[in-house]
């Protein structure tokens, strides 16, 4: 089992449309939980982070992690084409961030 | 300038080959980490540093091997290229300094054995 496993997608919402992206993790020693956004050809580029339980709000993005469940979501409000891009959850294991396999997400006008 | 560069951008090269891919940071950052992304594997460490004398293997590091020729550069070579090592790789750079870990990557190298 990976420590951390995520939804592939791909994910196809209409512009506007709520998104809500999960995954699980397995270690409950993770404390700091990551989302990175990674556009097509490019490196992934971090979205947002959250210490240990709880909600972070960044503009339409919100993160939430629940550590009784080992399960870490992001959601995008009025979702825009230029949020079309895939996104990785990553929890932080001291020395090295653990990645689950991204989601593909699709915005459509 | 990119703060984190990588070359070359994109090799194809033939099975047996030796390959050397560079990546080079200006962000005066400590540690750095070779990644490779793999469609349906997501990303996966090959080898981190965390100096110039520190160097640590990571999920996948065999058929691998790294330098740290300075704080500011660490090379991924692949000594005997196979297929199954054809793959978009990523080089990434931290500061240490923070309480959690923010990684900051290259472009990508889009790497093809044949």
């Amino acid at each position: 089992q990976k420590e951390v496993e995520q939804d592939p997608g791909p994910l196809s919402v209409p512009e506007g449309a709520i998104v809500s992206l999960n995954c699980t993790y397995s270690n409950s020693a993770f404390q700091y939980f990551m989302w990175y956004r990674q556009y097509s050809r490019k490196g992934p580029e971090l979205l947002m982070y959250t210490y240990s339980s709880g909600n972070k709000e960044d503009g339409r993005f919100t993160a939430q992690v629940d550590k009784s469940s080992k399960y870490i979501s992001l959601f995008i409000r009025d979702s825009q084409p230029s949020d079309s891009a895939t996104y990785l959850c990553a929890a932080d294991n001291t020395d090295k961030l653990i990645f689950g396999t991204g989601t593909r997400l699709q915005v459509f006008p | 300038d990119a703060d984190v560069t990588q070359t070359p951008r994109n090799r194809i090269t033939k099975t047996g080959k030796r390959i050397m891919l560079e990546c080079s940071q200006t962000k005066g950052h400590d540690r750095m980490y070779w990644y490779r992304q793999d469609p349906g594997l997501g990303l996966r460490l090959i080898y981190y540093s965390f100096d110039v004398k520190d160097i640590n293997k990571g999920e996948i590091s065999d058929g691998y091997s790294v330098s740290r020729q300075a704080q500011a550069k660490f090379s991924l070579s692949l000594e005997s290229a196979i297929p199954n090592q054809t793959a978009l790789y990523f080089c990434a750079t931290a500061s240490g300094r923070n309480s959690y870990n923010e990684q900051f990557f290259g472009p990508g190298t889009r790497l093809t054995v044949l």
